[in-house]
């Protein structure tokens, strides 16, 4: 069975920090795709990237970068140089080739940065 | 535009009250997902429809009744709620496309917070 950890359970930073997310998942399957979304306060979950297991690339965006690594089975997030609008909780997700609909959340991370 | 609306916002019910929830997109998207998120906890996969049709039911209750009346609409109706259903609602739509591509990439309403009296 598919199991995601996100040992972090909140992290506070002071403004302009960067800090790293941490994200170890567990499955069977050769092929599956790991996911970060966003939750603000408003609720809303806000995707932000998708990562398949054949692509081990990691990707910056702006101030955020994932690392993927699959010999440690872990996909990373950091944010550099943080803000205030960084504040929200941040899953890790992974779903499966088989039931790809299925995103299994990890229990997600509360970051707070602090002016 | 990639927006998935929710409503009501917010909805108090008493235990033997019905209601719905209702979610719509205009991504033409042809799945829709319907999540529930208790507080402090991730979400959780209740129901997937797939070009209208229930593909997925993750042993929900029956209380809990979803309906795909056309493919830009989704609603969850409500009966005889219990006060642990209390939670977040969260309805979700992506296309019906390879997985591991954008098509396939889940994209989140706002969701509608409810709490059962």
């Amino acid at each position: 069975a598919q199991k995601v950890t996100q040992a972090q359970t909140e992290i506070s930073v002071v403004e302009k920090e960067d800090v790293t997310l941490d994200c170890v998942y567990e499955t069977r399957d050769t092929t599956y795709y790991l996911f970060w979304y966003k939750q603000p306060p408003s609720g809303e979950l806000v995707f932000l990237i998708r990562r398949n297991s054949f692509d081990e690339q990691n990707e910056i965006s702006g101030r955020y970068s994932w690392n993927f690594q699959k010999s440690t089975s872990s996909f990373n997030f950091t944010i550099t140089a943080s803000q205030v609008v960084d504040s929200a909780v941040y899953f890790c997700a992974l779903s499966e080739q088989t039931g790809a609909n299925n995103l299994f959340f990890g229990t997600g991370t509360r970051l707070t940065v602090i002016p | 535009d990639t927006e998935v609306t929710q409503t009501p916002k917010h909805l108090v019910m008493g235990m033997t009250n019905k209601k719905s929830l209702k979610c719509e997109q205009h991504m033409g998207h042809r799945a829709m997902y319907w999540y529930k998120q208790k507080a402090k906890k991730p979400p959780e996969l209740m129901f997937v429809y797939s070009y209208e049709k229930l593909s997925i039911n993750e042993s929900v209750p029956s209380r809990f009744s979803p309906e795909c009346p056309n493919s830009s609409l989704l609603n969850l109706h409500l009966h005889a709620l219990q006060p642990e259903d209390s939670a977040l609602y969260l309805c979700a739509s992506s296309q019906e496309g390879v997985p591991g591509t954008s098509l396939a990439d889940q994209y989140f309403g706002p969701g509608t917070r409810l709490t059962v009296t």
